[in-house]
């Protein structure tokens, strides 16, 4: 069962512009986190939220974590091509180590 | 600084072999999982070990078996692969702790005909 529902799946943009990937569930979180996915590769942690309302920065991403911790945010400004990738959030709940993730958002950032 | 290392990283089986995926890391991780990947469907938990000497069935264990050697390597069997087992296999480890970081091999593409 996927706990935690992302949109879009699907992703296609002009370099340069800007997008929300968004992350929910009707279950609380301890703490949510995303992942990066190039082809190829396995996922790499971008960023781990943990405190609801939370916003941290990466560059050119944002992220944000849900009042109630049961969501998530990832915006990114002025997308480039290195920025095509799979991008998963997964979330953690009751003091529970394994990650549960999403679907994924798989994004395509044309020049 | 090889992190966690899978093989083989890629496979092809006829229905009803059977074969095993090798995972290590070399991190002192307690905790370590094995996941499939299927397209649209994200990361989902077939088993994971705790600590060494521990196993636990994940979301979809189903036609697997696993084995923690030692800290360091856990194994995934697949007793008689079928077609619906075609996917991407990822090994990861991580800190038995709750924010902490998942990292992952690079993945073994498993084609069962």
């Amino acid at each position: 069962t996927q706990l935690l529902e992302q949109s879009p799946q699907f992703l296609s943009i002009q370099e340069g512009e800007n997008l929300t990937v968004y992350c929910n569930s009707s279950s609380v979180f301890s703490s949510l986190q995303w992942y990066r996915q190039e082809p190829g590769e396995g996922p790499v942690l971008l960023v781990t939220v943990v405190t609801g309302g939370e916003v941290k920065k990466l560059k050119r991403l944002t992220f944000q974590f849900g009042d109630a911790r049961k969501d998530s945010s990832l915006h990114i400004t002025a997308a480039q091509p290195g920025d095509t990738g799979l991008y998963l959030c997964a979330g953690k709940s009751g003091g529970s180590y394994i990650p549960t993730f999403g679907r994924g958002t798989s994004l395509i950032v044309h020049p | 600084n090889a992190g966690v290392t899978q093989t083989p990283k890629f496979q092809v089986l006829k229905t009803g072999q059977s074969m095993t995926l090798q995972c290590a890391q070399d991190m002192n991780h307690n905790s370590m999982y094995w996941y499939r990947q299927d397209p649209g469907m994200g990361l989902r938990l077939i088993y994971y070990s705790a600590s060494e000497g521990t196993t636990d069935k994940g979301e979809v264990p189903n036609g697997y078996n696993v084995s923690r050697l030692n800290k360091r390597e856990f194994s995934l069997r697949l007793e008689s692969a079928a077609p619906s087992q075609t996917s991407v296999y990822f090994c990861a480890s991580s800190k038995r702790t709750a924010n902490t970081e998942a990292f992952f091999g690079q993945g073994t593409r498993l084609t069962v005909v």
